[in-house]
């Protein structure tokens, strides 16, 4: 799997929307881009996954850039429950044994 | 509807018990995986199933862990002659492997505590 690049942390006003980057310069052409969080003392929780086009559900939105070398995941109006580790994964998707493999993430939080 | 649960929540056991772990993954899911995450760690694959089949056990610690996997349903992870490095919250998930995505749904974990 490709590597991904996160900032350690971030901060973002309540109400206000959060934009967490992630940098996977090397993913090939069948790699899709996953984003999972994990609130404290909870498992991981699937947010939003894509593999060129823009994608959105009621949780956020994932921009990908034209060479897909880098993208974006975006909270429209973060709420201090959104405070967690956000992890962005590349992976190959339609394959059984491909493990989930979280790097550092990056630790948002959402203050009053 | 429901999602993966796991049991017990919170496990407490002296060095050099055996214990088990049980996962049930969310109804009609043929993938299942167990994780582990130390204390502030990242998560650290450890098996997974495709049925009741498991590929690759290359994650597994040591010997002292096993997994099975039955009915294409529950598993369970069981760890013997427990150390106090085995404390962790095990994490198990499940996936559909439909179409062309492949998105893993976690339950709320075990943590285990060896004393």
């Amino acid at each position: 799997d490709a590597k991904t690049t996160q900032p350690p942390s971030m901060d973002c006003a309540e109400g206000r929307a959060a934009n967490l980057p992630c940098n996977h310069s090397t993913i090939s052409g069948n790699e899709y881009v996953y984003w999972y969080r994990q609130i404290h003392s909870q498992g991981p929780q699937y947010i939003i996954h894509g593999l060129k086009n823009n994608e959105t559900n009621e949780m956020a939105s994932l921009i990908i850039t034209e060479d897909r070398k880098s993208s974006t995941l975006i909270l429209p109006h973060a709420t201090l429950r959104d405070t967690a580790v956000y992890y962005c994964i590349v992976r190959v998707a339609n394959n059984a044994g491909n493990m989930l493999t979280f790097g550092g993430g990056t630790r948002l939080m959402v203050k009053p | 509807g429901a999602g993966v649960s796991q049991s017990p929540s919170n496990k407490v056991t002296e060095k050099g018990k055996d214990v088990e772990l049980r996962c049930d993954p969310i109804s009609g899911h043929t993938a299942l995986y167990w994780y582990r995450q130390s204390l502030g760690q990242g998560l650290e694959f450890l098996i997974y199933f495709q049925g009741n089949s498991a590929p690759d056990k290359s994650g597994l610690p040591s010997d002292r862990f096993s997994a099975e996997r039955t009915g294409g349903s529950v598993s369970t992870l069981t760890i013997q002659r427990t150390q106090q490095e085995d404390s962790a919250v095990y994490l198990c998930a499940s996936s559909q492997l439909t179409g062309s995505t492949n998105e893993q749904y976690f339950g709320p974990g075990t943590r285990l505590t060896v004393t």
